[in-house]
């Protein structure tokens, strides 16, 4: 198992240019998520997925977009990058349901925006 | 609303050393309570977690949290520091109930293992 895989690892992005961050996991798991990484704030919940087809928003979900349409991929999209988007990004995958189960994180995408 | 607070930005041992790194958390009814830990340039790593139960969790790499309810605590330890513990911690809660698997993370913590 590859487990939960990021790509790129690295990004410079112009102010106002878009993009998308790639995130896939081979474990069949339901729930994906995505969170931002910023010194002194933890991790932020920006967008989750419970499963194919349907996604709900976190904490900060504003200038992301995301969509699930399959359970191997969990793709997040600045539409219109801002240096305030300058962060590490997670994506993270879990079995869903009442029992809480540990996440298994991606090695992060780290985004600059200049 | 649920929150988890980590009061200490860094915490400073000597290797050999215990170890306790703090959390405290608000949430309502029964919590679950996790931690990870995030090695340099790496994502996080699940390190245990509290459901129910004994209150003492064991964990990886020998790591273990206490649960105390009344303190509304779940601090991390280590009976004696490696160097190599040397890493970010995190805290984190995940209200109980639902299907969902969202987790409120802490600010986390630097521990620094001095040999």
């Amino acid at each position: 198992n590859a487990g939960v895989t990021q790509t790129p690892k690295f990004q410079v992005l112009k102010t106002g240019q878009s993009m998308t961050l790639q995130c896939a996991q081979d474990m069949n798991h339901e729930y994906m998520s995505w969170y931002r990484q910023d010194p002194g704030m933890g991790l932020r919940l920006i967008h989750y997925s419970v499963g194919a087809g349907i996604t709900d928003q976190g904490e900060v979900p504003n200038g992301y977009n995301v969509s699930r349409s399959t359970t191997e991929d969990f793709p997040l999209r600045l539409l219109s990058a801002a240096p305030s988007q300058t962060s590490v990004y997670f994506c993270a995958s879990s079995p869903t349901g009442l029992s809480p189960y540990e996440q298994y994180f991606g090695p992060g995408t780290r985004l600059t925006v200049t | 609303a649920q929150s988890v607070a980590q009061p200490e930005d860094q915490v400073n041992v000597a290797e050999g050393n215990p170890l306790t790194v703090k959390c405290t958390y608000s949430v309502s009814g029964n919590p679950y309570l996790f931690w990870y830990v995030q090695y340099p340039n790496r994502g996080l790593q699940f390190l245990l977690k509290y459901i129910t139960g004994d209150n003492l969790v064991k964990g990886s790499y020998g790591f273990e949290a206490e649960f105390n309810k009344s303190q509304t605590s779940f601090h991390l330890k280590k009976p004696s520091a490696l160097v190599s513990d040397s890493a970010l911690y995190f805290c984190a809660v995940r209200a109980p109930g639902g299907a969902t698997n969202k987790l409120i993370f802490g600010t986390g913590t630097l521990l620094a293992v001095q040999p």
